[in-house]
């Protein structure tokens, strides 16, 4: 079944990029839509944005302009960028499989933590 | 953005127990409604798709309810390891939000 292993740096300087890849395995990555979203210590789930393998993509008006989604198909991978990052971006990082016929989330990959310090 | 609630914030219940989860989005969503459960230290698992479908794997003792902006998520009888948290999201419109999650302890 498929899988989803996010990797990237733990901590990441303040003003700095925050990047992070996610290896799909399993499965195909065409036809789908590939998603991150993110959780800050104790808290909820903030859906951050999406890249459907055509390379078109979404993104939560409320970081738009800082986050940037790719995707290398051949090496069936997807990334974040999330660029000006401050304290407030700390949080566990997933990314996810949306299905397209429900824009339901399944499943997830184990979540990275990144944390943002100086 | 579509906001979501979610009551209660919390419940203590039994082994056995009915549990009803309630969530409330702040316009229609139609029926593009998911429920997740999360364990500590874990991912989400999708356990609800569209309102009432249950995710391949989900035991049958958990059922989704509702439409348009009032939903519920219901346990049947609890099970240990059900002790977790639970969260909505609407997939209606972009960006998906997610509720605050309730969750849910052992009495």
């Amino acid at each position: 079944q498929v899988q989803l292993q996010e990797s990237g740096p733990g901590l990441v300087k303040p003003s700095e990029t925050l990047s992070l890849t996610c290896t799909v395995s399993g499965d195909s990555i065409n036809e789908y839509y590939w998603t991150w979203i993110r959780q800050p210590a104790g808290k909820g789930l903030e859906w951050i944005g999406r890249i459907f393998t055509t390379g078109s993509t979404d993104s939560n008006p409320s970081l738009k302009s800082r986050v940037t989604i790719s995707v290398d198909t051949s090496k069936k991978m997807f990334s974040l960028r999330l660029s000006s990052v401050t304290a407030a971006d700390t949080a566990v990082y997933y990314c996810a499989r949306q299905r397209t016929s429900t824009s339901s989330l399944d499943p997830w990959g184990q979540g990275t933590l990144v944390t943002i310090s100086s | 953005d579509i906001q979501m609630t979610q009551s209660p914030s919390s419940l203590s219940a039994s082994v056995g127990d009915r549990v009803t989860i309630t969530c409330r989005a702040s316009q229609s969503v139609s029926s593009f409604l998911n429920w997740y459960q999360q364990k500590p230290g874990r991912s989400p698992k999708l356990l609800i798709f569209a309102t009432s479908n249950v995710h391949n794997g989900v035991p049958s003792r958990f059922s989704g309810s509702g439409s348009g902006t009032d939903f519920t998520l219901t346990i049947s009888s609890l099970q240990p390891e059900d002790f977790a948290t639970y969260y909505c999201q609407q997939t209606y419109t972009t960006p998906p939000t997610f509720g605050p999650g309730t969750k849910v302890d052992i009495k």
